[in-house]
């Protein structure tokens, strides 16, 4: 497999319910992100992570917990979401120092 | 950080060439612009970057005027695939890793 994947590519929880989504690259980089798409919206930002440390956190609830156990791997873990927070979730790598940024397919969050 | 203002929407035949626009009047000398593309249902996928010299490679062509203040994205034939949403985005070398994507222009391809 090649690029960036994301996991599961659908998912559609309640408001009480605890999920994780994962992000996989296969590119090399050491540094990996996630970015939320709201419909009608600009991406956002969320967390990025580099060397396996978050070196940003954009004033996310802390009902979104990430975590990168290693550089090519990356999990975003869900608890108690609001119906606000449907969205897609994007996840991306790049290398250190460089700027260009390679992106996963996303995955389609509903909370209902 | 420096803003980009691009068309809300384009609309171009298939085969024909496309010129995407991006103002950035208070771009700065170490900005470097880049183009990202996103297809319905799909995460944005890089297209091209450049820093004052024309750039191209197999997807497409950027030009950048003289007083780098704007650039053009060319799609030299458009194709239905190329319908997608493009985004312009300043970019500085060494100053972090965030992307500023804006609202983009929706490229709509006709046959």
């Amino acid at each position: 497999e090649t690029g960036v994947t994301q996991t599961p590519r659908h998912l559609v929880m309640g408001m009480t319910n605890k999920k994780s989504l994962k992000c996989e690259q296969h590119l090399g980089h050491n540094a990996m992100y996630w970015y939320k798409q709201s419909a009608k919206k600009p991406l956002e930002l969320m967390f990025v992570y580099s060397l396996e440390e978050r070196v940003e956190n954009n004033s996310v609830p802390s009902r979104f917990s990430p975590e990168c156990p290693n550089s090519s791997h990356l999990f975003l873990h869900l608890h108690t979401l609001q119906p606000e927070d449907s969205a897609l979730y994007l996840c991306a790598s790049s290398q250190s120092g460089l700027n260009t940024q390679y992106f996963g397919p996303g995955t389609r969050l509903t909370v209902l | 950080d420096a803003k980009t203002t691009q068309p809300n929407s384009m609309e171009s035949n298939e085969e024909e060439p496309v010129h995407l626009p991006c103002n950035h009047s208070t771009i700065s000398g170490t900005d470097y612009i880049h183009w990202y593309r996103q297809l319905p249902s799909q995460g944005p996928e890089y297209v091209i970057h450049g820093l004052t010299s024309n750039v191209n490679n197999r997807m497409a062509s950027l030009a950048i005027a003289e007083d780098r203040k704007s650039s053009t994205l060319i799609l030299h034939r458009a194709t239905l695939r190329d319908a997608a949403v493009y985004y312009c985005i300043l970019s500085r070398a060494n100053s972090g890793y965030a992307l500023n994507f804006g609202k983009g222009t929706s490229l709509l391809v006709t046959p």
